[in-house]
């Protein structure tokens, strides 16, 4: 079985630039999680969505962070414009279903992000 | 809302020695209880998860108990290897499939 695709793997931009990370969850897997990790602290959940439905972007900077899930498989997450502080691997993971708490997520390699 | 402590790191062991990273949390409802692994070059994977008070999870000879009076789910290993040297996660998943994670514990086992 194919595990969670992220890309591209490593991202170097300026402040003010954008850019955009792609992901391709399990498939079958209805829940598709975005992760920011920090150097030195655990992923931080950003938007959950529940096939293209968005369950949970409570910690998503909407006045810069941007994600969409058409058709319930692959996802993109957008920043624009960037920030020193965005610098962090971008982690995407999978799940199964969310009709219960008990599932493991299956997570990608992530995304470096470098912020010059 | 939901939070993870774990203990701080890093923590640096010999073979064979003894190990328990502590993990406590915060939350609502009847969370599941996860830890997860990365090794040095790979990505997150899950190690063992508990889903109900009592359960004990268990894998590659590492063990966690779901203590709900503590609010714990502490990471135990009888005896350590080099191999065992990576990242740990302490993590959550409350209603909704909401997942909070803990900061990570770095572990590095000497021969």
């Amino acid at each position: 079985e194919a595990g969670v695709a992220q890309s591209p793997r490593y991202k170097i931009i300026e402040k003010r630039q954008s850019v955009a990370f792609w992901c391709n969850p399990i498939s079958g897997h209805a829940t598709l999680y975005w992760y920011q990790q920090i150097l030195g602290q655990g992923p931080k959940l950003l938007i959950q969505f529940q096939n293209n439905g968005v369950v949970d972007d409570s910690q998503l900077p909407k006045d810069r962070f941007s994600a969409e899930r058409l058709k319930g498989v692959d996802s993109t997450l957008k920043i624009q414009p960037a920030k020193l502080e965005d610098s962090a691997v971008y982690l995407c993971a999978s799940s199964p279903t969310l009709t219960d708490n008990h599932n493991e997520q299956f997570f990608g390699p992530g995304t470096r992000l470098t912020v010059l | 809302g939901n939070s993870v402590t774990q203990m701080e790191g890093p923590v640096t062991l010999s073979e064979e020695a003894f190990l328990t990273i502590n993990c406590t949390y915060t939350a609502t409802g009847y969370p599941s209880l996860f830890w997860y692994v990365q090794y040095p070059g790979e990505g997150l994977q899950l190690l063992l998860k508990a889903t109900k008070a009592d359960d004990k999870g268990s894998n590659k000879g590492f063990e966690a108990t779901y203590r709900k009076e503590t609010t714990s789910f502490h990471l135990e290993k009888g005896s350590v290897q080099v191999s065992d040297s990576a990242v740990y996660f302490c993590a959550l998943m409350g209603n909704a499939g909401k997942s909070t994670f803990g900061d990570g514990t770095t572990l590095t086992v000497k021969p």
